[in-house]
């Protein structure tokens, strides 16, 4: 069964600038959850998708923005980007049965803001 | 609301050395308890976790960790650590269908 994919790996943006990341949970899945990962401020929690509907989100700014599609791919939007946003973005694929919360990471997007 | 305490940023330790990961969490009602390992430029990798059941769940590579609810414990340990052990590890609590919480990460480093 294939991972959790991320895309794309690395991207290179100005400030001001806005991008859209991309992840394909494990087929089956229909959680997915997005984290921001810093030196700094180590992982936190952006949001959780589960069929198509956002069910916890975590102390962003309203530039992080997400969605989740009908075949639970989900994209993670930040609109007018600062050099602060510059960080490894972890997607996680979860079933989400009453006791299974396990959790499959992707790769990461290595997002730089210049 | 739910935190976890990671009491060391990074362990420095010989290798066939053996090793501790400490982690302690903080919440009110009944935990799901996970410790994820990332190697350098990877994402995460599911170790070990706790759900219910034997207080001492352990991994396929020989790590193990040991649920302590009056202690609100869950320390990693490794009896003999191995070069390619070195890696950031994440503590991580969940309650319900609550958000996973991580730790800071402890950066273990495997001298020859």
């Amino acid at each position: 069964k294939a991972g959790v994919t991320q895309t794309p790996r690395y991207l290179i943006k100005t400030r001001g600038q806005q991008v859209t990341l991309s992840c394909s949970p494990i087929s089956g899945h229909r959680s997915v959850s997005w984290y921001q990962q810093t030196p700094g401020q180590g992982l936190q929690f952006l949001f959780e998708y589960f069929s198509e509907t956002q069910r916890n989100k975590g102390n962003f700014p309203g530039r992080f923005s997400g969605r989740q599609f009908s075949n639970s791919r989900s994209e993670m939007n930040v609109s007018t980007l600062e050099l602060g946003d510059s960080a490894l973005y972890l997607c996680a694929s979860s079933l989400v049965s009453d006791r299974n919360y396990e959790q499959y990471f992707g790769p990461g997007t290595r997002l730089t803001v210049t | 609301a739910q935190s976890v305490t990671q009491l060391d940023s990074q362990v420095p330790v010989f290798e066939e050395a053996p090793v501790e990961l400490r982690c302690n969490y903080s919440s009110s009602v009944s935990v799901y308890l996970f410790w994820y390992v990332q190697y350098p430029n990877q994402g995460l990798q599911l170790l070990l976790k706790y759900l219910s059941g034997s207080t001492l769940v352990e991994s396929i590579n020989g790590f193990e960790a040991e649920f302590n609810k009056s202690q609100t414990s869950f320390h990693l340990r490794k009896p003999s650590v191995h070069i390619s052990d070195t890696a950031e590890y994440f503590c991580a609590v969940r309650s319900g269908a609550q958000k996973l919480v991580f730790g800071q990460g402890t950066r273990l480093t495997i001298n020859p």
